[in-house]
């Protein structure tokens, strides 16, 4: 069966640090790989999708970005933290018929 | 792009009783639509989800449905229990052979069920 892992489980960095949180599949290959973030009781919002290695597409701009290294390897980075940057972050995969499961989330909180 | 209109923010009902919440789409080419259900700190699971082809899906005491031509698509639990108390969110999206577009979400409705 299919299992999504996301690390860290929680983080708590200062303003203009970086920031790199890192989202893995096992038991499928060639996943479509999602990131979305959620604030503190609000709803979700899309920030990157992946079809593919090395294959990118962003949503909102922002100072984040993505990177897919590897097939079942989706990484979400910032050079420079920004307070509105904290959040719960969640890695989504979808076999490629729509259906997106999620991971067990990063939530960050910059100070 | 998609924006999704979700109602009510907030849903109380007696436990055992019915709850409907609704959502609303803006682009017609979205043909996936999905319900997830959040409990606190945790991540959203995915409980039904409906595609374009079909009006209606039952899962035991959970439903959705479809309206194409009004753009509106709603979940529906039955003989509500108190583990049915969370935060469900609607969402849509856009799906080919070759892959997905992201999902769109509504802004939630917490479902409280009261004893």
């Amino acid at each position: 069966s299919q299992t999504i892992h996301q690390w860290p489980a929680t983080l708590v960095q200062p303003v203009g640090s970086p920031l790199s949180l890192e989202c893995t599949v096992e038991g499928t290959s060639n996943p479509n790989l999602y990131w979305y973030r959620q604030a503190a009781g609000r709803g979700l919002q899309l920030l990157f999708y992946s079809v593919g290695i090395g294959q990118i597409s962003s949503e909102v701009p922002q100072n984040l970005s993505a990177s897919r290294p590897q097939d079942r390897q989706f990484i979400l980075s910032s050079k420079k933290l920004l307070l509105s940057d904290s959040g719960f972050y969640l890695c989504a995969w979808s076999p490629g018929l729509a259906t997106q499961y999620f991971g067990p989330g990063t939530r960050l909180t910059v100070t | 792009g998609e924006n999704v209109e979700q109602h009510p923010s907030t849903l109380s009902v007696q436990e055992g009783d019915s709850a409907v919440i609704k959502c609303t789409y803006s682009d017609s080419a979205s043909n996936y639509f999905p319900w997830y259900k959040q409990e606190l700190g945790k991540r959203p699971q995915l409980i039904i989800d409906i595609r374009s082809n079909v009006g209606e899906k039952k899962d035991q005491r959970i439903a959705v449905t479809l309206n194409k031509t009004a753009k509106h698509f709603s979940l529906h639990i039955t003989e509500t229990q108190p583990e049915d108390s969370a935060v469900y969110f609607c969402a849509a999206s856009t799906y080919s052979g070759g892959g997905a577009d992201g999902l769109t979400f509504g802004k939630g409705t917490h479902l409280i069920i009261q004893p």
